[in-house]
């Protein structure tokens, strides 16, 4: 089984609201990824989490906040956004963070901030 | 940092007809190169992938050639059928998390 499950599937919030996505994978997979996917374009990454620790955060502005809980779950916390951070908001897993590590990607989570 | 190039951005082709997508990247040490399909709404799925180590890699109607000396890769697609219709992602890595190439949307008329 090669499922990454992403709640909710649409969400629409305000710039003054407090939001949270969630990601659940149940591979055993120690690396989890945040995505960020506008119209027409390829997924840009955000975030890697790696053995439940931050390894990687792309200059990502700080309304964005990630969370590990553990290894099979990965949250995103959202809090001011701007209208220019609608788009489409991807997780991913694999076995690793190696870069030649197999990424399984979640349906994501279409956002829209009004 | 790596740079992945894909072509073309869209291509139509009639149903049974084969399709072909190429990308070309700049860091001579990546040495992972998977393919992914999106359709609309759905987050990319993985459909192929191939490593340096291999240069050709076939799954039934979908093969991935990989030419290390010159820096490029390509999907093959034959036999295309209708739920081929969606948009292809190569990507490339080494040392670093990957590298999209900017999609190529693939329509199949019947």
């Amino acid at each position: 089984d090669t499922e990454v499950t992403q709640t909710p599937k649409h969400l629409v919030m305000g710039m003054t609201n407090k939001k949270s996505l969630k990601c659940e994978q149940h591979m055993g997979h120690r690396a989890m990824y945040w995505y960020k996917q506008k119209a027409k374009k390829p997924p840009e990454l955000m975030f890697v989490y790696s053995y439940e620790k931050l390894s990687i955060n792309e200059s990502v502005p700080s309304r964005f906040s990630p969370e590990c809980p553990n290894s099979s779950l990965l949250n995103l916390h959202l809090h001011a956004l701007q209208p220019e951070d609608s788009a489409l908001y991807l997780c991913a897993s694999s076995q690793t963070s190696g870069p030649t590590e197999t990424q399984y990607f979640g349906p994501g989570t279409r956002l829209l901030v009004l | 940092g790596e740079n992945v190039e894909q072509h073309p951005s869209t291509l139509s082709v009639q149903e049974g007809d084969s399709a072909v997508i190429k990308c070309t990247y700049s860091d001579s040490a990546s040495n992972y190169f998977p393919w992914y399909k999106q359709e609309l709404g759905k987050g990319p799925q993985l459909i192929i992938d191939i490593r340096s180590n291999v240069g050709e890699k076939k799954d039934q109607r979908i093969a991935v050639t990989l030419n290390k000396t010159a820096k490029h890769f390509s999907l093959h697609i034959t036999e295309t059928q209708p739920e081929d219709s969606a948009v292809y992602f190569c990507a490339a890595s080494s040392y670093t998390p990957l590298v999209f190439g900017k999609g190529t949307r693939l329509s199949v008329i019947a």
